[in-house]
């Protein structure tokens, strides 16, 4: 498969709790992005992080790349309740095209 | 600046009927794409344009999808006839490079078919 395999699926935690989500994939890529979805915001990029680029944050954000074992993580800190959305992992490769997983969706319960 | 914008945001038709979908990106943006995304998945990339020039359709189920990007600015997604399957949100992207970096969606347009 082309795309990213997001785990877990689901995700269900308290209000400032951390959350973390999991991304593998199998192909080369040029980046990884991540997006959300939610039904108030509809979906929007969150952050991308470049095939030779280990980590990056933006503000509650952070998110790993491990090329060698081709996964990536994402890490919400402090989690608020409208954090709760469908999260995206995104693999750009050799082509341009962006390629979707099925998606993690979190709930983060007030 | 305003968003991609997308109309109408819902449609519901019966099976062999025509539907039309329209998009105007953000201004400035020479890449469009059309995504379909069906319930409880990803986003799944439809055709893309770079300015009115289609990029890449290899996942355009042409015998029944069709896309035009007149003058490079907004588009138009038509399906003749719909199926049931083709019950899903349109999304409609754009962005300012080829490819490959960050897009920019529209809200959608939420299809069904009955």
């Amino acid at each position: 498969s082309q795309q990213g395999e997001e785990d877990p699926q689901a995700l269900s935690i308290q209000e400032g709790e951390n959350a973390t989500m999991n991304c593998s994939y199998k192909t080369s890529i040029n980046n990884l992005q991540w997006y959300r979805q939610n039904s108030g915001r509809g979906l929007v990029h969150l952050i991308l992080i470049r095939s030779n680029e280990r980590e990056k944050h933006s503000g509650r954000l952070r998110v790993t790349l491990d090329t060698s074992k081709k996964s990536s993580s994402l890490l919400i800190t402090a989690s608020r309740a409208a954090d709760t959305a469908s999260y995206f992992c995104v693999l750009n490769g050799n082509t341009g095209k962006l390629i979707f997983g099925q998606g993690t969706t979190l709930q983060v319960k007030p | 600046e305003a968003g991609v914008a997308q109309s109408p945001r819902y449609k519901i038709i019966e099976k062999r009927q025509s539907v039309a979908f329209w998009c105007n990106p953000i201004s400035g943006h020479a890449t469009l794409y059309w995504y379909q995304q069906i319930l409880g998945q990803g986003p799944k990339l439809l055709i893309q344009f770079q300015n009115n020039g289609v990029v890449d359709d290899s996942q355009l189920p042409k015998d029944r999808f069709s896309a035009e990007r007149l003058k490079g600015v907004d588009s138009t997604l038509k399906i003749q006839p719909a199926k049931l399957e083709d019950s899903a949100v349109y999304l409609c992207a754009s962005s300012s490079s080829r490819g490959g970096n960050e897009q920019f969606f529209g809200p959608g347009t939420r299809l069904t078919v009955l």
